[in-house]
């Protein structure tokens, strides 16, 4: 159980296109969904929280206008990285939690974008 | 701001080989402790939880040690296996689902 799955795995597009990346939980209701980006040989970064129904919450110093993230559903969330540039590229992750639950994340596959 | 820290950044044991992975944290004001695994271009494994109030966990071969007074969390993996390969990724829950991400361990064990 608790299973998140990303789509696309992997996409390539050109600088100034904006690309749409799916986070679902497919297995259970995720009321909080979150988005990390990770670039090469370093770690996961938060970059914004969403809850389903409001607004994302946005970690510093990340641009709430360029990441636009919709959490519509309790099993959807998605990010729309906007007049995406190379500096973009990177490895996108998601996660998402059980209802009432404060231990544990249930990770995606990833999201690979690479922006030319 | 909490900062975790994650040493070796690289390790290469023969196959059979214990071994220790380090995590430490600056901020022991923490909610629990997660170990990861992650394979290469892929997402994230959960391999073992262990609450603020908790000393260690195990799971199989795994075993993981926390002293938050100290700031420092171990993993101890035993009898290492090639198929043990991967990076290992310490993260603390600072409180509210926030979780910070060591830098990483990369992990190669050889047959």
């Amino acid at each position: 159980g608790a299973v998140v799955s990303q789509h696309p795995s992997r996409v390539i597009c050109k600088s100034g296109t904006s690309v749409k990346i799916e986070c679902r939980s497919l297995d259970f209701q995720a009321t909080t969904m979150f988005w990390y980006r990770q670039f090469p040989k370093q770690s996961l970064m938060l970059m914004a929280t969403s809850n389903e129904g409001s607004k994302a919450t946005y970690e510093q110093g990340v641009e709430k206008d360029k990441f636009l993230i919709n959490h519509a559903s309790l099993t959807l969330s998605t990010l729309t990285v906007t007049s995406a540039h190379p500096e973009d590229s990177s490895f996108y992750i998601c996660s998402a939690t059980l209802p009432g639950s404060q231990d544990t994340q249930y990770f995606g596959p990833g999201t690979r974008l690479t922006v030319l | 701001k909490q900062e975790v820290t994650q040493i070796p950044a690289a390790l290469s044991v023969p196959e059979g080989e214990n071994l220790v992975l380090n995590c430490s944290f600056t901020d022991s004001a923490i909610y629990n402790l997660q170990w990861f695994r992650q394979d290469p271009g892929k997402g994230l494994t959960s391999l073992l939880l262990i609450q603020s109030s908790q000393r260690e966990q195990t799971s199989g071969r795994l075993n993981a040690s926390l002293d938050k007074s100290s700031g420092r969390s171990t993993l101890y993996i035993a009898a290492s296996q090639p198929g043990d390969s991967a990076t290992y990724l310490c993260a603390v829950n600072t409180g509210f689902q926030k979780l910070v991400f060591g830098t990483g361990t990369r992990l190669l064990v050889s047959p």
